[in-house]
């Protein structure tokens, strides 16, 4: 069975850094497209980030590029998303989420519970 | 960046009636080399994560009721439901994955008549 656990989340500063991490089980993490999708409370889905299964390519929304990065450690079956200079816009729950295949361009197929980021002072 | 527009924003249907969703993209999302539409779509119940339903627009995921259809191709989608459950009330997204940004649809709530 899929799982994917993210953690990280929190209260953070305008300003300020924070790094999200998604444990994979279940599935050869590897082969696999990961995304990042935020939904800000009460909003619909964002797509924020996704790399491919090599880790080769990475792909970014306008509204993170430049300050999020999203990286894979595939011996340590786990996915990351480093978030710099936060704003109160980037408040949401971030979703961690599997694609069907190793290529960016395939859909999502499972997903976590996601970990919440509140970004106020 | 391709957008996605869904209609109608929020829908009320009775239970064992048909429920219709459109989507439709600022471009086309079908790449001509392998013929098929980057367009998926989810499920979200509230407090849940989204639950992927249709993938190439019209595949089912495995395990999702075969109430659940979709079609379409190019710009313009459709998701049916064909005899709404009362465990169907939920906001439903497209998505094209054709190119990056990816990007959602704002969403339709499905709720009960």
């Amino acid at each position: 069975e899929v799982q994917l656990l993210e953690s990280g989340g929190g209260l953070v500063q305008p300003g300020g850094s924070l790094r999200l991490s998604c444990a994979a089980s279940g599935f050869t993490f590897s082969s696999y497209a990961m995304n990042w999708v935020r939904q800000a409370p009460g909003k619909g889905l964002e797509w924020v980030s996704v790399i491919c299964d090599n880790g080769g390519s990475t792909y970014y929304a306008d509204s993170v590029k430049g300050r999020f990065t999203i990286s894979r450690d595939n011996s340590r079956n786990t996915l990351y998303l480093q978030m710099n200079s936060l704003r109160g816009e980037d408040t949401a729950l971030y979703y961690c989420a599997k694609c069907r295949g190793g290529s960016c361009y395939s859909a999502p197929d499972s997903w976590g519970q996601g970990t919440l980021v509140t970004v106020s002072s | 960046d391709i957008v996605m527009t869904q209609s109608p924003d929020s829908l009320a249907v009775s239970l064992g009636e048909r429920a219709t969703i459109n989507c439709k993209s600022s471009q086309s999302v079908l790449y001509s080399s392998n013929n098929k539409n980057y367009l998926g779509w989810y499920q979200q119940k509230p407090g849940q994560p989204p639950k992927l339903l249709i993938y190439w627009a019209s595949t089912r995921e495995s395990g999702v009721p075969d109430r659940f259809s979709a079609s379409g191709s190019g710009t313009d989608f459709t998701l049916t439901i064909s005899s709404l459950q009362a465990e169907d009330v939920a906001v439903y997204y497209c998505q094209q994955y054709y190119s990056t940004p990816i990007t959602f649809g704002p969403g339709t709530r499905l709720e009960i008549k």
